[in-house]
């Protein structure tokens, strides 16, 4: 199993772009997640998702869409840059909630935007 | 002030060392999770429990659910284990409130 993979490393945008970041998990895993990490603080919750078809709002959701066709992948967009979305974004995936079933991060994603 | 305590923000020990890190919260909780993220970024699940105490190798994570604190331990500590500690609590939303992270320094 690859686990989760998360595209691109690293990307450069101009404000006012917009790009999705790719997020695939091979583990047919129902819960996906995307999470910022800035500096100096604990991970935020962006979006979610439960299983294909349905997915809901976290903490930090503005200026960000996503959507989840495929149980495999989740994509996150960012429609419209703006130096706020400077961070490292994280896909983590998990069967369930349940304590039995840890939490799986993809290697992550540094954004810049200027 | 967060929901999600750690202490300290930043450890550095010799070769060897026993080490402790502590997680402390203010919610109800269902979970708490320990995260390993190395330098270059990814993160890695340690451990996930609700009570008691689990190993795992020279990793030991406890809890006490009353007191609403955590400790994670490691023994004979080795340069390898420098990383970012990271603790999480699955509250009563279901979703993870993430700590701000430890950075462990291990020196030969």
């Amino acid at each position: 199993n690859a686990g989760v993979t998360q595209t691109p490393k690293f990307r450069i945008l101009k404000i006012g772009q917009s790009m999705t970041l790719q997020c695939t998990q091979d583990m047919n895993h129902n819960y996906m997640y995307w999470y910022r990490q800035d500096p100096g603080m604990g991970l935020k919750l962006i979006y979610y998702s439960v299983g294909a078809g349905i997915t809901d709002k976290g903490e930090v959701p503005n200026g960000y869409n996503v959507s989840r066709s495929t149980t495999e992948d989740f994509p996150l967009r960012l429609e419209l840059a703006a130096p706020s979305q400077t961070s490292v974004y994280f896909c983590a995936s998990s069967y369930s909630s349940s304590l039995n079933s840890p939490l799986h991060f993809g290697n992550g994603t540094r954004l810049t935007v200027t | 002030k967060n929901e999600v305590e750690q202490s300290p923000q930043n450890l550095t020990a010799q070769e060897g060392e026993f080490i402790t890190i502590n997680c402390s919260y203010s919610v109800g909780i269902s979970a708490l999770h320990w995260l390993q993220q190395h330098p270059g970024g990814g993160i890695v699940s340690l451990f996930m429990l609700s009570s008691g105490k689990k190993k795992h190798g020279r990793l030991i994570a406890t809890i006490n659910i009353q007191e609403k604190h955590s400790s994670l331990h490691i023994t004979a500590s080795h340069p390898r284990d420098s990383a970012v500690y990271i603790c999480a609590v699955r509250g009563a939303t279901n979703k993870l409130i993430f700590g701000t992270g430890t950075l462990l320094a291990v020196q030969p």
